[in-house]
């Protein structure tokens, strides 16, 4: 029979344009936030986090974007380049007792990155 | 520094055999984590250690499954018997914060259970 697989949304983008990928979180408790890189193989790497008292934050060529009221989380990358293509993770701590760092992901989104 | 590692990186097994994955931490961090991840549900959390106790073992699928860390350096995911459901990739992860922040991923290991 067929088999039921998770479904990765796909964003396209074309080298050197920039490239938003979105994540919802469920739990308004989350006060931490990851956004993971998973190249073909490899584990996942970090790229950039947020706490929540903060809306904001840049790094190198990234920004994540925190929106608590609409429990919303995106990572804008610029300048895309084709080492970028990859499955990107948000994950969140939830922010339970004694929950330290275990971090909940979401189920990713695929970024091609066309030359 | 060496990262986490993580043996073997590949495995091929028939069910109803015994698997053990191996992680070593990356030295100094005091939080272990094992994952899995599969086509199906993504990246899920099995396991959590804090000074080498379990703290959350809630995503332990079920009996068949064990996880042991018997010092600071070494942790071990068991499956016996093995089932195909099982196949999948597994992670182990570690950070060095009681709070919160980054966890250190390893390259994983792909079990495939014939």
């Amino acid at each position: 029979g067929e088999s039921v697989g998770l479904h990765l949304p796909t964003l396209s983008v074309q080298e050197g344009d920039n490239s938003i990928i979105n994540c919802a979180y469920s739990n308004s408790a989350s006060d931490y936030f990851i956004w993971y890189k998973q190249e073909s193989g490899k584990g996942p790497q970090f790229i950039i986090d947020i706490r929540s008292n903060m809306d904001k934050r840049q790094g190198q060529r990234v920004t994540v974007l925190l929106n608590k009221t609409v429990k919303h989380l995106s990572l804008q990358i610029a300048a895309t380049q084709p080492g970028d293509s990859a499955v990107y993770f948000c994950a969140e701590n939830r922010g339970l007792n004694n929950a330290g760092n275990m971090l909940t992901f979401g189920g990713g989104t695929r970024l091609m990155v066309k030359p | 520094d060496a990262g986490v590692i993580q043996s073997p990186r590949h495995e091929v097994t028939e069910m109803g055999q015994e698997v053990t994955l191996r992680c070593k931490p990356i030295s100094g961090h005091n939080s272990l984590f094992w994952y899995r991840q599969t086509m199906m549900r993504g990246l899920e959390l099995l396991i959590y250690f804090n000074n080498n106790v379990p703290i959350d073992d809630s995503g332990m699928p079920e009996d068949r499954f064990s996880a042991k860390m018997p010092n600071a350096s070494f942790s071990t995911l068991k499956i016996q018997p093995s089932e195909p459901r099982d196949s999948a990739v597994y992670f182990c992860a570690s950070s060095s914060t009681q709070g919160i922040g980054e966890l250190f991923f390893g390259e994983g290991s792909r079990l495939t259970v014939l």
